[in-house]
């Protein structure tokens, strides 16, 4: 398995609350990516990172940010949650542009 | 703008029979193409993919899929379903272009009873 770690593994919380989700990796990949997993949509792209500090948006970015100021960390911030963002949130990687990514084992985060 | 449509959210095969999962997706050029696993509670593990060369690309857990381009399809087929299948399937594209987005499909449970 590769070496990603999401923390916390659970977590709830009240609207208008800032949360963070981190993603740390032991395998040194350049690429690092945030998904959300609702029910009937699959995964869907929110923030990936090509390199330390260096991130884009993807197809559901807005009402998140993310930062990367180190190769083996990607954070995930949630700066004011809402309920439409209680999902499930999961972190990828990959070592090259277009090869296979690798998923952490998610985190479940219910917006109360 | 990229798509990828799986035929079925839930599909349900008895021990022993062929597993068919079918996944077709809508692309200018052909893609890479993905089929996850997830078991519950888990996150995504690869079972498969095509990049280039032969068609059909054997996976893991004795699964295998089919990239045929005129259908613009990649299903995914097991000759013998066993419970430890019981699972969700995606289905996957990643544009040859730009970096590594994977679109994903809704998913495909799949139900395996004795």
């Amino acid at each position: 398995d590769a070496g990603i770690t999401q923390s916390p593994r659970h977590k709830v919380t009240e609207t208008g609350t800032p949360v963070t989700l981190r993603c740390h990796q032991t395998e040194n990949h350049r690429y690092m990516y945030w998904y959300r997993q609702d029910p009937g949509h699959g995964l869907r792209l929110i923030h990936y990172s090509y390199g330390v500090k260096d991130t884009d948006k993807g197809e559901v970015s807005d009402g998140y940010s993310v930062s990367r100021s180190k190769t083996e960390d990607f954070l995930l911030t949630l700066e004011s949650a809402t309920s439409s963002q209680t999902s499930v949130y999961f972190c990828a990687i990959s070592e090259r542009e277009r090869d296979t990514q690798y998923f952490g084992p998610g985190t479940r985060l219910t917006v109360l | 703008a990229q798509s990828v449509t799986q035929l079925g959210s839930h599909v349900s095969v008895s021990e022993g029979a062929l597993v068919l999962l079918r996944c077709n997706y809508s692309s200018s050029v052909p893609p890479y193409l993905f089929w996850y696993v997830q078991y519950p509670n888990q996150g995504l593990q690869l079972l498969l993919k095509y990049t280039t060369g032969a068609t059909l690309v054997k996976g893991i857990n004795g699964f295998e899929a089919e990239f045929k381009k005129s259908e613009t399809s990649f299903h995914l087929t097991k000759p013998s379903a066993h419970m430890s299948d019981a699972a969700e399937y995606f289905c996957a594209v990643s544009d040859r272009g730009g970096y590594n987005k994977l679109i994903f499909g809704a998913g495909t449970r799949l139900a395996v009873h004795p």
